[in-house]
């Protein structure tokens, strides 16, 4: 079974610029959730898709961050413009059920953004 | 908000010894918990979660500790192999906007001495 497609793998911008990342999560899978890492922290959620409705982007910072999973299936995470602050890896994942109780949480490999 | 922390950032362990990583939490409406592995380079690798209303859970040389009257969570690492070297996680699941989220630690990273 493929995993979780993740591109690039690694991007480098100046600020103000913008970025797009791509995912395409597992075969089956109807949710889709974006997070961001800060080196040295823990993943925080940006976004959960449900199909291609949105779950949750509670904490997306909207003025710059979009998503979007038109087909539900891939998804397009945007930022623009980008700050230094969003140097980070974004981890794409998906679960087949939304309610992610059974550990059934699978992780791409991530898109390392660095922003100069 | 609450959040899921850590004891230790790093910790050095003697390959065939026994390692112990220790994550206390806030949330004390947390009901799930699982521990993630996360190799340079590559995203978090689901390892062992439990249930609340568990407080040991056992895997393939894994066991996780649950301990609910003080907030704690350990994941134990029986004869602790190079390839066990990594960031460990632990998350909780809360709830928000209509959503069961996780919420990860900030990760200790575990070293194998060979």
């Amino acid at each position: 079974e493929a995993g979780v497609a993740q591109s690039p793998r690694y991007k480098i911008i100046e600020k103000r610029q913008s970025v797009a990342f791509w995912c395409n999560p597992i075969s089956g899978h109807a949710t889709l959730y974006w997070y961001q890492q800060i080196l040295g922290q823990g993943p925080k959620l940006l976004i959960q898709f449900q199909n291609n409705g949105v779950v949750d982007d509670s904490q997306l910072p909207k003025d710059r961050f979009s998503a979007e999973r038109l087909k539900g299936v891939d998804s397009t995470l945007k930022i623009q413009p980008a700050k230094l602050e969003d140097s980070a890896v974004y981890l794409c994942a998906s679960s087949r059920l939304v309610f992610v109780g059974t550990g059934e949480l699978f992780f791409g490999e991530g898109s390392r953004l660095t922003v100069l | 908000g609450e959040s899921v922390g850590l004891h230790l950032p790093t910790l050095s362990v003697q390959e065939g010894d026994n390692s112990i990583i220790n994550c206390a939490y806030s949330n004390s409406a947390s009901d799930y918990f699982i521990w993630y592995k996360q190799e340079s380079g590559k995203g978090p690798q689901f390892i062992i979660d439990i249930r609340s209303n568990m407080d040991k859970r056992q895997g393939q040389r894994v066991t996780v500790l649950l301990n609910k009257t003080v907030k704690h969570l350990s994941l134990q690492i029986a004869a602790t192999q190079p390839g066990d070297s990594a960031v460990y996680f632990c998350a909780e699941r809360g709830t928000g906007a209509g959503s069961y989220q996780l919420t990860f630690g900030k990760g200790t990273k575990l070293s194998v001495i060979p």
